[in-house]
C-alpha cells in the first residue's frame, strides 16, 4: 500500500448501497494481497485475500479485484450495512520480506442509515 | 480459542522508563510480528520472527528489542521509552503465505 499521510480518505455510502474501496501498491514483486477491517479500539480483522495469479476473488458480500498492470487493488462490499463502518486497510506482501505485510494508510467507510 | 493475546491493554510510561509488551498465540503459527500504528496511519512493522529461534528487523526497529521466547510467545521491549514511541502496538501471527491474525493492541503513552 501507499501512505497518504494523516488525512485518511473517507467514503460515505447509504445503507444498502454497494461500496468500492481502492488501494494502490507500489511494488510489482508483491504476490499476496489482503484486505483488513479495523473497528475503533480493535485490531485489524481479516476480510479477504488474493494472490497475484488471480484477478478476482469473492467472499460473503465482498469481492477483491486485482489489476497487476496498474498495481491497483479494490474491495467491493455489496449491500453495505452499518456494521461495515470501519477503517479498511489493504496490505501487500513483498518478495524480499517473505510473508511480512506492508500496509496502506487506510480508508474510512461511513455508512449512513 | 483466544487467538492472539496481548498484555497489557493500556500503559503509561515516563520518558526513560522500560517495559515489555507480551504477546501469545494459541494457533500454532510459526511466524509472529510486532507492528505500531500511529494516528491516521497504517501499521508499520517493527520486528518479526519467521520461526521459533529467529528474529529480524522490520521497517521501524530503532528503540525496540524482541524475544521469541518459544513458539507461542513473542515479546517487545522498550529499553528507554521516548514520547515518539507513544502509539498503539499490535502483535500478529501467521503461517507463511497466509494472512496475519492480530491481537487487540496495547495503547502506550509515553509522557
Amino acid at each position: 500500500g501507499e501512505s497518504v499521510g494523516l488525512h485518511l480518505p473517507t467514503l460515505s455510502v447509504q445503507e444498502g448501497d454497494n461500496s468500492i474501496i481502492n488501494c494502490a501498491y507500489s511494488n510489482s514483486a508483491s504476490d499476496y494481497f489482503i484486505w483488513y477491517k479495523q473497528e475503533s479500539g480493535k485490531g485489524p480483522q481479516f476480510i479477504i485475500d488474493i494472490r497475484s495469479n488471480m484477478d478476482k476473488r469473492q467472499g460473503q458480500r465482498v469481492t477483491v479485484l486485482l489489476n497487476k498492470t496498474v498495481k491497483h487493488l479494490s474491495l467491493q462490499i455489496a449491500a453495505t450495512q452499518p456494521g461495515d463502518s470501519a477503517v479498511y486497510f489493504c496490505a501487500d506482501s513483498r518478495g524480499e520480506y517473505g510473508n511480512k505485510l506492508v500496509f496502506g494508510a487506510g480508508t474510512i467507510l461511513r455508512v449512513k442509515s | 480459542n483466544a487467538g492472539v493475546t496481548q498484555t497489557p491493554k493500556f500503559q503509561v510510561l515516563k520518558t526513560g522508563q522500560s517495559m515489555t509488551l507480551q504477546c501469545a498465540q494459541d494457533m500454532n503459527h510459526n511466524s509472529m510480528y510486532w507492528y505500531r500504528q500511529d494516528p491516521g496511519m497504517g501499521l508499520r512493522l517493527i520486528y518479526y520472527s519467521a520461526s521459533e529461534g529467529t528474529t529480524d528487523k522490520g521497517e521501524v526497529p530503532n528503540g525496540y528489542n524482541v524475544s521469541r521466547l518459544n513458539k507461542r510467545e513473542f515479546s517487545l521491549r522498550l529499553e528507554s521509552a521516548a514520547p515518539s514511541q507513544t502509539s498503539v502496538y499490535f502483535c500478529a501471527s501467521s503461517e507463511l503465505g497466509r494472512a496475519e491474525t492480530f491481537g487487540s493492541g496495547t495503547r502506550l503513552t509515553v509522557v
